[in-house]
């Protein structure tokens, strides 16, 4: 069975410095999205991407956010400049035409 | 815009017993509603979804939702639980794909034995 798959599932990074988590999502799905749950908190919607482009994106997703699909399948999350409260577990999501989204297993990410 | 809301962060039932997790929506038009579980340190997995068809709906584990417009619900029923059913359930709505999906705060479910 198909699915998605984000590395690395856990990060340990020092406040300040960059952070890409990386995504293969399911080769024949449209949307892609980006997915933060802060420990013990709710899942928050990050970004959306279709066609190659941001489709809709949340008031988190600020300029310290970016994604990129660089090579037609990846699908990543920059995180400039990582602040404390940017620790959380991130999920990737793949979307079918029938509004079935799949999500990795998510990458823990852990600012110190 | 669209939400959920889950009453009950907490549920504890008995091993065998009725598991019954509710979820209440908003949307100013037909929504398509999800259930997922989350285990421990894992991800996202989908255990239903309604997409406008039939109300019932029956997803993996033995679990099942009904969607009821008249009350704006969509309430998760499973008739005995099993142990390994412990976990966090979310309710969500989208409105259609490329649309955000909108999550709920999440129950976390106890089975006791």
């Amino acid at each position: 069975e198909p699915e998605v798959t984000q590395t690395p599932s856990h990060q340990v990074t020092q406040m300040g410095q960059e952070v890409i988590l990386r995504c293969v999502p399911i080769s024949n799905h449209l949307y892609f999205y980006w997915y933060r749950q802060i420990l013990g908190q709710k899942v928050e919607f990050l970004v959306s991407f279709y066609n190659n482009e941001i489709s809709e994106k949340s008031e988190i997703f600020d300029d310290q956010f970016s994604v990129e699909r660089p090579d037609g399948s990846n699908f990543t999350l920059k995180i400039r400049s990582t602040k404390l409260e940017d620790s959380a577990m991130y999920f990737c999501a793949s979307v079918t035409v029938n509004t079935e989204a799949f999500f990795g297993q998510g990458t823990r990410l852990t600012v110190v | 815009a669209q939400s959920v809301t889950q009453l009950g962060s907490h549920v504890s039932v008995s091993e065998g017993a009725l598991v019954l997790l509710r979820c209440n929506y908003s949307s100013s038009v037909p929504p398509y509603l999800f259930w997922y579980v989350q285990y421990p340190n894992q991800g996202l997995q989908l255990l239903l979804k309604y997409t406008s068809a039939a109300t019932l709906v029956k997803g993996i584990n033995g679990f099942e939702a009904e969607f009821k417009k008249s009350e704006t619900s969509f309430h998760l029923t499973k008739p005995s639980a099993h142990m390994s059913d412990a976990a966090e359930y979310f309710c969500a709505v989208t409105l259609t794909a490329g649309n955000q999906f909108y999550f709920g705060t999440g129950t976390s479910l106890t089975v006791i034995p």
